[in-house]
């Protein structure tokens, strides 16, 4: 059974509208993670979440607004979008205080803004 | 700043040949980084392979191994002989540590397609 879920798999927007990603990790982790790679790009962190708190923002835009209604969803709203938001977005977990440092991944949103 | 740069993709062999994937990175802010090489199979998330905290160290996994070199701020991914079930897209990248980072840095990830 996959540990972290996130849908829709495929999402095709129209420039300027607004849609949610949706990220649920059945891992038991207290920490979760956005992570966006564009064509050509790095993988590249966007935010973290700890006990449903934000800890790090590394996004500019305030058009890209996590959402956490339970301790194991970290949900992605983006709001007017551009054709430049077009990516493949990853949310990932962690069980902090652990020393791991292991995050895990979901198989990503792929986002095609026209 | 902070950045990885990998092998650019897409990078083909054939069954039973070997490979190595470049890594090297740039850490302006912490000394001593910890590395990692995630992987990405079709279809799936980023899984860790393997990671190394140590400069000097050697880790390996699943027939990859990767060594810490601090001198030449490298991380080169090598497998003696590849299978046709190594076909994905690897990641090299800096990590989080309790006195460092607390997020990853990645590279744009390395595609491999491993011909029978």
């Amino acid at each position: 059974d996959p540990k972290i879920i996130q849908k829709p798999k495929y999402l095709v927007a129209v420039t300027g509208s607004e849609k949610i990603l949706i990220c649920e990790q059945y891992l038991g982790h207290n920490a979760m993670y956005w992570y966006r790679q564009s064509a050509k790009k790095p993988l590249e962190f966007m935010f973290s979440y700890s006990y449903q708190k934000l800890m790090d923002n590394q996004t500019a835009s305030s058009r890209f607004q996590p959402q956490s209604s339970k301790k194991n969803h970290l949900d992605l709203q983006i709001t007017a979008l551009k054709p430049d938001d077009s990516a493949t977005y990853f949310c990932a977990s962690s069980q902090e205080g652990t020393g791991g440092y292991e995050q895990y991944f979901g198989p990503g949103t792929r986002l095609t803004v026209l | 700043g902070d950045s990885v740069t990998q092998t650019e993709g897409p990078v083909t062999v054939s069954e039973s040949e070997s490979l190595i994937i470049n890594c090297t990175y740039s850490a302006t802010s912490i000394a001593y980084p910890n590395l990692f090489w995630y992987v990405r199979y079709p279809g799936e998330g980023l899984q860790l392979l393997l990671k190394v905290i140590t400069a000097g160290q050697k880790g390996s996994s699943r027939g990859f191994e990767a060594t810490y070199n601090k001198e030449t701020t490298s991380f080169h991914l090598q497998k003696a002989s590849v299978q046709e079930s190594d076909s994905a897209v690897y990641y090299c990248a800096l990590g989080p540590s309790n006195t460092g980072y607390q997020n990853f840095y990645f590279g744009k990830g390395t595609s491999l397609t491993v011909i029978p």
